[in-house]
């Protein structure tokens, strides 16, 4: 069974300072991991994906199979940024498909 | 494009009612997804759908039905309603369901059963 943990359910930091966000998963195969994202009374929307190696809104993810770990991180935290954050895992669900399994989330607060 | 949509908003239930929640994508997916969100949970997964045609159960499926209407719509019904139900209901989308897609996600149904 596929498993996504995220150990921190709040995290505080001050604005300018680096932002890193856990994520650690359970996966029997080769995973496929994201990072979606809340904002204050908007729908959740995907940050980025480990497949894109891409950087979006200054956040990088990098994928560590040794560690089973994906943490987010950011050098330079901004108010912005304040929201719920979602690690979640692409696995197989055995029905002919893919499943998004998601961790319980951390809320992450920029402070002015 | 209106992407995935979600009524109702907000829905008040007493024990034992019954209801519909209605989802719709305008983005062409082939699947769509139903999800609950609860405090310190996370968002878990109901039931979805790979295609038209075909439903599967997803981690918490007990006390829901879904019906993959067409390829746009997607509902998820609650036949006799429990205080447990009181969540925040997802709907979402993804092109194929495939492992690197990515979901789109509606803007929630908040339901609370008393």
């Amino acid at each position: 069974a596929q498993r996504v943990t995220q150990p921190e359910k709040l995290l505080s930091v001050f604005k300018g300072a680096p932002v890193e966000l856990k994520c650690n998963y359970s996966y029997s195969g080769s995973p496929e991991l994201f990072w979606y994202v809340q904002y204050s009374r908007q729908r959740l929307q995907l940050l980025l994906r480990h497949i894109s190696r891409e950087s979006i809104k200054g956040f990088t993810a990098d994928l560590n199979k040794g560690e089973t770990s994906f943490h987010l991180k950011k050098p330079f935290a901004q108010e912005e940024d304040s929201a719920m954050y979602y690690c979640a895992l692409s696995g197989f669900s055995g029905a002919g498909s893919y499943q998004l399994t998601f961790g319980k989330g951390t809320k992450l607060s920029v402070i002015p | 494009n209106a992407g995935v949509t979600q009524t109702p908003k907000f829905q008040v239930l007493k024990t034992g009612q019954s209801m519909t929640l209605q989802c719709a994508q305008d983005m062409n997916h082939n699947s769509m997804y139903w999800y609950r969100q609860d405090p310190g949970m996370g968002l878990r997964l109901i039931y979805y759908s790979a295609s038209e045609g075909t439903t599967d159960k997803g981690e918490v499926p007990n006390g829901y039905n879904v019906s993959r209407l067409n390829k746009r719509e997607f509902s998820l019904r609650l036949e006799s309603a429990a205080p447990s139900q009181t969540s925040v209901y997802f709907c979402a989308s993804s092109r194929s369901g495939s492992e690197t897609d990515t979901q789109y996600f509606g803007p929630g149904t908040r339901l609370t059963v008393l």
